[in-house]
């Protein structure tokens, strides 16, 4: 498979620990993509990165969460403190831009369920 | 700022039903515009797509699209729905040419297809 991949799929924690996340994008796609989707609405936009570098984080980014593409290539999303409030579907998407034969469009994974009890 | 609003939050068809599903976008430069759908346990796949050109675009499955500029709205559209479109449906916008390409979603229809 070559789509995007994520992992875990499911993570359920306490309160107040921390938690990671890890997305594999399209392999020669330059440009990831973090988005949160909670029940009953549409995936809001968290962060982005083309290449290694982070060009823009969301309001909804608050301090306990940081992302990483070290190599620009696979992404970490680390929430650090988790509250009830982080519990949502974390997706990743990537896409190639620019180039000869950019494409755009934004293909997900399958995204990673957190629940915090 | 940019927004979507999907009206119909949850339509019940019998197969071989019309649908459509109504997206409208707010936003005064050049978008482009986007159909996701979410079959169930399965990821966001994209159903068509809207940069430029001919309003009128068609997608995978049989589904198309109109963008009308002056209603900000691009409506979702299939002549006959089968039970397996059962789904749900988001529309997105980004803006044309913006650094960014972040996708706005609108909040999504759930479209139950009766057999």
């Amino acid at each position: 498979d070559t789509g995007v991949s994520q992992n875990p799929r499911h993570k359920i924690t306490k309160r107040g620990q921390n938690v990671t996340f890890r997305c594999d994008p399209i392999s020669e796609h330059n440009r990831l993509y973090w988005y949160r989707q909670t029940l009953g609405q549409g995936p809001e936009f968290l962060t982005y990165f083309q290449n290694e570098a982070q060009l823009e984080k969301s309001r909804l980014l608050s301090d306990r969460f940081s992302a990483e593409r070290p190599k620009g290539s696979f992404s970490t999303l680390e929430i650090q403190r988790t509250e009830q409030g982080d519990s949502a579907m974390y997706l990743c998407a990537s896409s190639l831009w620019g180039g000869a034969s950019p494409t755009y469009e934004q293909y997900f994974g399958p995204g990673t369920r957190l629940t915090v009890t | 700022a940019q927004s979507v609003s999907q009206h119909n939050h949850h339509v019940i068809l019998s197969e071989a039903a019309s649908l459509e599903l109504g997206c409208n976008y707010s936003y005064g430069g050049t978008v482009n515009l986007f159909w996701y759908v979410q079959y169930p346990g399965q990821h966001l796949q994209l159903l068509l797509k809207y940069f430029s050109g001919d309003p009128l675009v068609k997608g995978i499955k049989g589904f198309e699209a109109e963008f009308i500029k002056s209603k900000f709205s691009f409506n979702l559209r299939k002549p006959s729905v089968q039970w397996s479109d059962t789904a749900e449906y988001f529309c997105a916008v980004n803006a044309y040419g913006g650094a960014t390409n972040k996708l706005i979603f609108g909040t999504g229809t759930l479209l139950a297809v009766q057999p």
